[in-house]
Parts: structure tokens; C-alpha cells; sequence
């Protein structure tokens, strides 16, 4: 299957700070997505993204498919933002399951 | 709108014993999918169904069992759960091929 690797593994920001977190796949995919794993487990949709640019308020993601890399993008962040990033991908021949990566683990502190 | 559902969202069980997870969605979805996922890892594949009547294995089938029940639910069944599967258990949903999925709350499975 596809591999996903994300990276870094492990992150701690002050409040306000900005970030990238990276998510690198093996094959080509037909399918993108980033969620936000909350601290009560639910795992919350933040960009379908396949190829290009995206923005939602404080966040925004590129994906480069021909490269094989998505970025996302958290600026002024918030504790809120603590939490698991996941980057998952898919493919056509596999009924577009999702193959997710490890994760980000991201904590915010005041 | 509800999304997709599963019930229960907690559950202990003996080595041994039975049971089914049940997941249903709202959204007039044509796939669905079970995913576990342990401790400091992703969420990996059980079992996917593309369409309505049809199922196929994913990453880690063995110990599974799965139904499609029609285009709204599909369940999980363990049929004789052994300390290795607890876990927590996401079910999710897909309308067309090149759209997002959606995923379930959860069910945290302990087995004893």
C-alpha cells in the first residue's frame, strides 16, 4: 500500500506562533485529505485537498501531487489547535480507503 | 443531520465473546469503511465496502467480519474477541469517489 509520512511527530508551540506540518506519500493518489483529531478522540474534517491551494480562517493547505507532499498551514495558534493532524491518502484501486499517515501531535500552551 | 453514527461508543467485552458495531449514515453515501486505531498510530483499514453489496478487505481483516447491510449501514462483528482488539473503532463514509469522507465518533472497545 501507500506509505504516508508525516512530519514532525511531535510539536509544542507558545500561543500566536505560527506552523507547517508535512505530510509525504509514496505513490500518486487520486484523493487528499487533513483532519484534526481532537483531545476527546473525534476526528474533525479540515481540507479535501488532491492537488492545490486551500484556505479556511487560520488554516490553509497545499498539496503538490506531481511532488508527492501536502503542507499545512496554522498560523496564530490557538489551544484549541491541540490535538493529532492527520494527512490521509487514496487511491482508485483501492475503493478510495483512506491510508493515513502517524500523525502530528500538536500542543498549544497559553 | 446526524452524518454517520455508531453505536455503542463504549463497550467492554471477555476474551471470547461476541459482538457487532453497528454504523449507519444519513448522506446517501456509496462507500463505507471500518478503521481501528491503537495507541500512537494512524487509523488503519479493516474492511471496505465500495458499493452496496460488495466488501473487500483492508489492511487488517484478520479476526473480522463485516456485513452492508443496505446503502445506509454497515457493521463490524467480532466473533470471538481476543485482548489484541481493543482498540477504537471508526467507521466513515464516502459519496462520490473524488469527494471528502466523513467519519463516525467512535466506539472504544476494551477487551478483557
Amino acid at each position: 500500500g501507500i506509505q504516508v509520512e508525516q512530519s514532525p511527530p511531535d510539536l509544542i508551540l507558545q500561543e500566536g506562533a505560527n506552523s507547517t506540518l508535512r505530510c509525504n506519500f509514496s505513490d500518486s493518489v487520486n484523493n487528499l485529505q487533513w483532519f484534526h483529531q481532537n483531545p476527546w478522540g473525534q476526528l474533525i474534517n479540515l481540507f479535501y485537498i488532491p492537488s492545490g491551494t486551500k484556505q479556511n480562517g487560520r488554516l490553509s493547505a497545499t498539496t503538490v501531487a506531481t511532488e508527492r507532499y501536502s503542507l499545512l498551514y496554522i498560523s496564530s495558534s490557538q489551544t484549541t489547535d491541540s490535538g493529532v493532524y492527520f494527512c490521509a491518502v487514496a487511491r482508485r484501486n483501492s475503493g478510495y480507503a483512506l491510508n493515513f499517515g502517524k500523525g502530528t501531535s500538536l500542543l498549544v500552551t497559553p | 443531520n446526524a452524518g454517520v453514527t455508531q453505536t455503542p461508543k463504549f463497550q467492554v467485552l471477555k476474551t471470547g465473546q461476541s459482538m457487532t458495531l453497528q454504523c449507519a449514515q444519513d448522506m446517501n453515501h456509496n462507500s463505507m469503511y471500518w478503521y481501528r486505531q491503537d495507541p500512537g498510530m494512524g487509523l488503519r483499514l479493516i474492511y471496505y465496502s465500495a458499493s452496496e453489496g460488495t466488501t473487500d478487505k483492508g489492511e487488517v481483516p484478520n479476526g473480522y467480519n463485516v456485513s452492508r447491510l443496505n446503502k445506509r449501514e454497515f457493521s463490524l462483528r467480532l466473533e470471538s474477541a481476543a485482548p489484541s482488539q481493543t482498540s477504537v473503532y471508526f467507521c466513515a463514509s464516502r459519496g462520490q469517489p473524488n469527494t471528502e469522507a466523513f467519519f463516525g465518533q467512535g466506539t472504544r472497545l476494551t477487551v478483557v
